[in-house]
């Protein structure tokens, strides 16, 4: 099973895009890669997933590199309401699709 | 669309008592549905797997006798916490998984606290 490096935390300037890097060199051709994010007391918000094109939709691009070893995900306008803990996860293989492994995630904090 | 709800949002109960804490999918049918539980500053740690009409599978280390888990219908998975200790206080987040797509969508979380 796939495991993901994030980074521990960053920060952006409000109405800035964000862009949140994954490690995922592990990764084997049948799992996605998903990003989802929690903020504070929360549960966690879905926010896009892909396996090898990018992906794009109404909160974030999800870029993801042609060896599929990292992926990067953007989100085009940070607000204040997008501070949250951010987290990369890799769907594990057939047998056990849909356990998802949380990791600590990358805290991200927009400032105005 | 894909919406997950919990009840009760929180929860104080004295230790020795049982908790029921529900899920349900709201406008999708959900064959699978997951239990998490965090605590303070950590990360989500899965507890278990609930499939509709089955018995659910716990990840090692989690109780089954001790956290109870029924998925009656499509719609709803239940969580019992029996006699609930305080070391049992937790933020506890359901999760059901989208039929047809991988995807699962999380409920708002139950926030646990044993006296």
């Amino acid at each position: 099973d796939a495991k993901t490096t994030q980074p521990t935390s960053m920060d952006c300037a409000e109405g800035r895009a964000a862009n949140l890097p994954c490690n995922h060199s592990t990764i084997s051709g049948n799992e996605y890669v998903y990003w989802y994010r929690q903020i504070h007391s929360q549960g966690p918000q879905y926010i896009i997933h892909g396996l090898k094109n990018n992906e794009t939709n109404e909160m974030a691009s999800l870029i993801i590199t042609e060896d599929r070893k990292s992926s990067t995900l953007i989100l085009p306008h940070a607000t204040l309401r997008d501070t949250a803990v951010y987290y990369c996860i890799v769907d594990l293989n057939a047998d056990s699709w849909g356990k998802l492994q949380f990791g600590a995630g990358t805290q991200v904090v927009v400032t105005p | 669309g894909a919406v997950v709800s919990q009840h009760p949002s929180w929860v104080i109960c004295k230790s020795g008592t049982s908790v029921k804490i529900e899920c349900r999918s709201l406008d999708f049918q959900a064959t699978t549905m997951f239990w998490y539980r965090q605590f303070p500053k950590q990360s989500l740690m899965l507890m278990a797997t609930s499939n509709e009409g089955s018995k659910a599978t716990y990840e090692q280390g989690v109780e089954k006798d001790k956290f109870l888990i029924n998925h009656a219908s499509l719609t709803l998975s239940t969580l019992t916490v029996t006699s609930a200790h305080p070391e049992d206080s937790s933020f506890y987040i359901c999760s059901a998984k989208l039929a047809g797509d991988g995807t699962q969508y999380f409920g708002p979380g139950t926030r646990l606290l044993v006296l």
